[in-house]
Order: structure tokens, then sequence, then C-alpha cells
């Protein structure tokens, strides 16, 4: 069975700097790698994957994750954070075959600080 | 075009009492994941639908919990005396099919007093 850890359950941090949120997994097959983010009062949104291909993927809004095997990590990064990011932010694995029901980590709640 | 919704958003039910959440998934999406979300923890799988039938159920906490997708669209997760412990958000997501990305519903969140 697959798990996800998600270490950090909150990050504060203030407008415009740098943040990571970090996500590890475990499993004894090949997976694919999700990140959702939840803001305040709405549904979880997928906000980037990782099936294949480039480990590093980008979002629209500025959010990229590298997908790094030996770690079995797969950390979400952006370089300037806004005040609209707070939310909370999930990391994700499925089976990259079969069932694809998504395992999530506990989440961090990343808190943007004018 | 229209996203996955969910009735009711909010469900407050006395303990011992049956419930009925219904999800209504994209249109065209063939597979369809109900979810759990407990206070400060991230959703856990329940069970997914492909097309009517239920692919895999292991997630369904006890016999309880049972879900329904008659016509290959709605949804309906049915919970039979229920417990405080059941208190939670219910999620659901669609998708075109087990391939393809998940698109989650606002929830419902149920409360058992």
């Amino acid at each position: 069975a697959q798990s996800v850890t998600q270490l950090d359950s909150q990050v504060p941090v203030f407008e415009e700097a740098p943040v990571e949120l970090r996500c590890n997994y475990s499993s004894s097959v090949s997976v694919y790698l999700f990140w959702y983010v939840q803001y305040p009062n709405q549904g979880l949104q997928l906000l980037l994957k990782y099936l294949s291909g480039s480990t590093l993927v980008e979002s629209i809004n500025g959010f990229e994750a590298e997908f790094n095997k030996s770690q079995t990590s797969f950390h979400l990064r952006k370089p300037s954070v806004h005040i609209s990011d707070t939310a909370e932010y999930f990391c994700a694995v499925s089976l990259d075959t079969g069932r694809r029901a998504l395992t999530f980590g506990s989440g961090t709640r990343l808190q943007v600080q004018p | 075009g229209a996203g996955v919704s969910q009735t009711p958003s909010n469900k407050v039910t006395e303990k011992g009492k049956y419930v009925e959440l219904r999800c209504d998934p994209i249109s065209g999406h063939t597979a369809l994941y109900w979810y759990r979300q407990s206070l400060g923890q991230g959703p856990e799988f329940l069970i997914y639908f492909q097309g009517t039938g239920a692919a895999d159920d292991s997630g369904l906490p006890n016999d309880r919990f049972f879900a329904v997708r008659p016509e290959g669209s709605v949804s309906t997760l049915k919970i039979q005396r229920t417990e405080r412990g059941d208190s939670a958000v219910y999620l659901c997501a669609s998708s075109r099919d087990i391939s393809y990305e998940q698109y989650f519903g606002p929830g419902t969140r149920l409360t058992v007093t």
C-alpha cells in the first residue's frame, strides 16, 4: 500500500518570500503524484501532477514540484508567494495502473502574511 | 461546464439515523470516487465506481456504509445507524475514466449529534 507524509502541518511565510512544502511518499510500485489545493470554503483543486517524463512540473500560478525517485519526494515550491496563496495544500499519490484512488497526506496549511 | 455537485452541502443528523449523500459527477465522466475527510486530515478513499459497478469498495469502514450508482451517473452514499465518529466532510470526485485526473465536488459536511 502507498502512504504519503507531509511533515509540516503549518507553514507561515511572509508575502513575496519563497516557500517549500515537503512531501514524501512510500510505495512498492510506480505511482503518479499530485498536489491539490483547498482554498478557504472551497473544494479541492488540482494544482499540478507528475505522470511521467520530465521530473519538474509546473502550475499556471507559479508553483512547481520536482519528482525525486531516489528520495521518494515530490516537494512543492514557489519562489515568491502572494496573500492569495493562503490555503491548505495536499500531496497525493495513486498507482499508475489499475486502481487509481488517491492516497492523500494530512495537508500543509500555508499562511501568507503581509 | 458544470463541475461535480454534491447535495446537501450540510447535514446534521442524530446518532442512529440513516442518511443519504448525493453526488452528481461531470457529464460524461465514467469514473466516480467517494472520499471522507475528517477534521485536520487529508481525504481518505472510500469507494470508486467505473460505470455502474463498484470497482473497489475496500475503503468503506464497515457494513453500515454503502454506495450505489444505478445508471452510471449520479451516485448516492448511504450510511445506516450513524455514529458520532461518522462526522466528517464527504467528498465526491469524478474523472473521464480512471486514467484521467479527478475533479472534486465541494463536499457534504455530515454532523452526527
